[in-house]
């Protein structure tokens, strides 16, 4: 069974700090990565997506990648009230561009 | 990326009774998933729809329960069949955005919410 491993939260960080966000996954094989944001009544929302070893810097967010020990992180910096959701951790795995998904860590932001 | 509408938004249905979610991309898309999510759980892939072949299901969905459609490049369609109370979720349809550099990229539609009574 391929699985994909998060923390559940809640994690909890004052508004302004760094939100580090980790995912680790089972599957050698996968090649693509990705961080969504999931407001409570919303569907997902993709925030990065990464493939390959290091890091990758889109605005406050940075998305780290280490296959070898097969984990990937969000950073979320200056955070925001308005980032508080649930951030999904998505990995390709198989035929057919299938994504297999973490629970979820719910992140709070509070001022 | 593309934009997604489904219909309905939310429904609430009886128990026994079958439910189809419709799923349209403003673009062509090779690819169409349809995901399940439960109360506070995370996605599950149901099945992987591609125009002109019969959609494929993953472990624990069966077609006689989960029917999908693909009559083009732009549409779908999910039936919930004989529904019971443990159906009640919100379906999502997603697709993978072509126009982009970067593969296995998914899109998600604004999902169906589905309560079974």
């Amino acid at each position: 069974q391929k699985e994909v491993e998060q923390n559940s939260g809640p994690l909890s960080v004052p508004e302004g700090a760094i939100a580090s966000l980790n995912c680790t996954y089972s599957d050698r094989g996968s090649q693509s990565f990705f961080w969504y944001r999931q407001y409570s009544g919303k569907s997902p929302e993709l925030i990065m997506s990464i493939y390959s070893n290091g890091d990758k810097e889109d605005g406050r967010f940075t998305a780290q990648l280490n296959k070898a020990s097969q984990y990937v992180s969000l950073l979320i910096r200056d955070s925001q009230p308005s980032d508080s959701a649930t951030y999904l951790c998505a990995v390709s795995s198989g035929g057919y561009n299938k994504l297999i998904f973490g629970a979820g860590t719910r992140l709070a932001v509070h001022p | 990326s593309a934009v997604i509408s489904q219909k309905p938004s939310r429904d609430i249905c009886q128990r026994g009774t079958s439910l189809t979610i419709q799923c349209q991309v403003d673009s062509q898309v090779t690819m169409m998933f349809w995901y399940r999510q439960q109360p506070g759980q995370s996605l599950t892939l149901i099945a992987t729809a591609n125009q002109g072949s019969e959609a494929t299901y993953e472990s624990g969905f069966v077609i006689d329960k989960f029917p999908i459609s693909r009559p083009n490049l732009t549409f779908s369609t999910l039936t919930v069949s004989n529904m019971s109370p443990e159906d009640s979720s919100i379906y999502l349809c997603s697709v993978e955005d072509l126009d982009r550099a970067s593969t296995d990229t998914q899109y998600f539609g604004p999902g169906t919410r589905l309560t079974v009574l």
